[in-house]
């Protein structure tokens, strides 16, 4: 059963630097055509895509906060992690990661297994 | 703004039918068979109910059905249940420079 659960904390302060963990099982980061992503919802708002991490360690952002973002991994204790510096309240938001899987799988190319989400709440 | 666009509400009567559309341009929906439809409740995760514009994961029910003209999908939803009703999510890869797009989501609501 593949499984992700996103951790870090629920308030930061403005200009201050977002971790957040997520921790999969089910899967390991290291076969061939896994990738996590991360993705965003805004409270009452749409989903955004933030980036991604695939089994080679290829990195992908957005291009609208790529210079705020870096995604890492450590595929030992199946962690995959994002740092987002110089929070502001817009960035205030429930934070989720999500299993994708390219081509060569017969369900690829989509967001098969989603974690619960954290929210984070950024103010002073 | 969302870079995929969908209308902000639709509804139907439990039995009925609803098609949700998703448009984006050539770049993204146009350009790739890589569209994905997800169902979201209020307070939960999104869940996957199409990919490839099409296909269904196992254990989706055949009433979600997709498809694609041009720059457009869309999502289709026969035989409206109560259980339907949620928030639906359009996606589509558009490519090495941008990535992954969402749609800014369509409420459906069951009558």
């Amino acid at each position: 059963q593949v499984t992700l659960r996103e951790s870090g904390p629920a308030l930061v302060k403005p200009t201050q630097t977002l971790t957040l963990t997520c921790t999969f099982s089910g899967f390991s980061l290291s076969t061939s055509g896994m990738c996590v992503s991360w993705i965003r919802q805004p409270p009452g708002k749409a989903l955004e895509w933030l980036a991604l991490i695939d089994w080679d360690d290829d990195k992908y952002y957005s291009t609208s906060l790529k210079t705020r973002l870096t995604i890492s991994k450590d595929t030992s204790k199946n962690q995959v992690v994002l740092t987002m510096t110089n929070m502001d309240p817009v960035d205030t938001a429930t934070y989720y990661c999500a299993r994708i899987r390219t081509s060569g799988y017969d369900l690829s190319d989509a967001f098969d297994i989603w974690g619960q989400g954290t929210m984070v709440t950024v103010s002073s | 703004q969302s870079a995929l666009t969908q209308p902000r509400s639709v509804s139907g009567s439990p039995g009925q039918s609803v098609t949700i559309s998703c448009t984006g341009t050539s770049s993204d929906v146009g350009g790739y068979n890589y569209v994905s439809w997800y169902q979201q409740h209020p307070g939960k995760a999104p869940k996957l109910m199409i990919y490839d514009v099409s296909k269904r994961p196992s254990g989706v029910p055949d009433r979600f059905s997709g498809s694609k003209s041009g720059n457009t999908a869309s999502l289709t939803i026969s035989g409206l249940q109560a259980e339907d009703e949620a928030d639906y999510y359009c996606c589509s890869y558009a490519g090495s420079y941008t990535h992954w797009v969402f749609g800014g989501g369509t409420k459906l609501t069951v009558l």
